[in-house]
């Protein structure tokens, strides 16, 4: 089945620790997004990549990082910087960006602080 | 970005319509969507609509386009219980990603 796929579902993170979320899609997809979602908030865009090797800030970068090596894959590193993690994390996938293209989302992972 | 506004709640019965409304202030948005998210997963596309157009219709799902008062609502006709989740309008504008609302929690009693 093409999809996007999250993991964990469920990440705790401790003070002061760096924690990595994956995001993988099998949908020959140039463009990725990573959002996060608060309770009762709409999605904030925090990295978007258009393509291999290329990612761009999105509203709300402070305190996350990016890598996109391989086209299938777009991980988003919560560092300890991010002093409010606690948040649902939902990362999206579409043929491009110049506007208008549909995003697909994944299941999304929540991440809570220890 | 821009504002993407929603009502936060709607409650309907069962085999009712149910309509939510979205009000965004960009008007050079070129498509506007709707999307469903049901409790801890990720968002489904339900429909989008092109915005030179008026109305959309999907089988149980209408959307209505006012882009002079750039107003977007999405009907459900014959809402189920099924139908409860959050649902969110956002807008595709000239840059690179989708605005979206709050989203509207729809609860769908028996």
């Amino acid at each position: 089945d093409g999809g996007i796929t999250q993991s964990p579902k469920y990440l705790f993170r401790k003070e002061g620790q760096n924690v990595t979320l994956s995001c993988e899609q099998n949908l020959n997809h140039d463009a990725m997004y990573w959002y996060r979602q608060d309770p009762g908030q709409g999605l904030r865009l925090i990295y978007y990549s258009q393509i291999v090797n290329d990612f761009q800030k999105g509203d709300i970068a402070e305190g996350y990082s990016v890598s996109r090596e391989k086209k299938e894959s777009f991980p988003l590193t919560v560092t300890s910087a991010q002093k409010n993690p606690t948040a649902f994390y939902l990362c999206a996938s579409s043929t491009g960006t110049a506007g208008g293209e549909t995003q697909y989302f994944g299941p999304g992972t929540r991440l809570l602080v220890l | 970005g821009e504002d993407v506004e929603q009502s936060l709640f709607l409650s309907v019965r069962e085999g009712d319509s149910s309509v939510i409304n979205c009000t965004y202030t960009d008007s050079s948005s070129t498509y506007l969507y709707w999307y469903k998210q049901e409790p801890g997963a990720g968002l489904q596309l339900l429909t989008y609509i092109f915005s030179n157009m008026d109305m959309k219709q999907d089988q149980r799902l209408t959307v209505l386009l006012n882009k002079k008062d750039k107003h977007l609502s999405l009907r459900i006709a014959d809402t189920q219980t099924g139908d409860s989740a959050i649902y969110f309008c956002a807008e595709g504008d000239s840059g690179y990603a989708l605005n979206f609302g709050k989203g509207t929690s729809l609860l769908v009693t028996p």
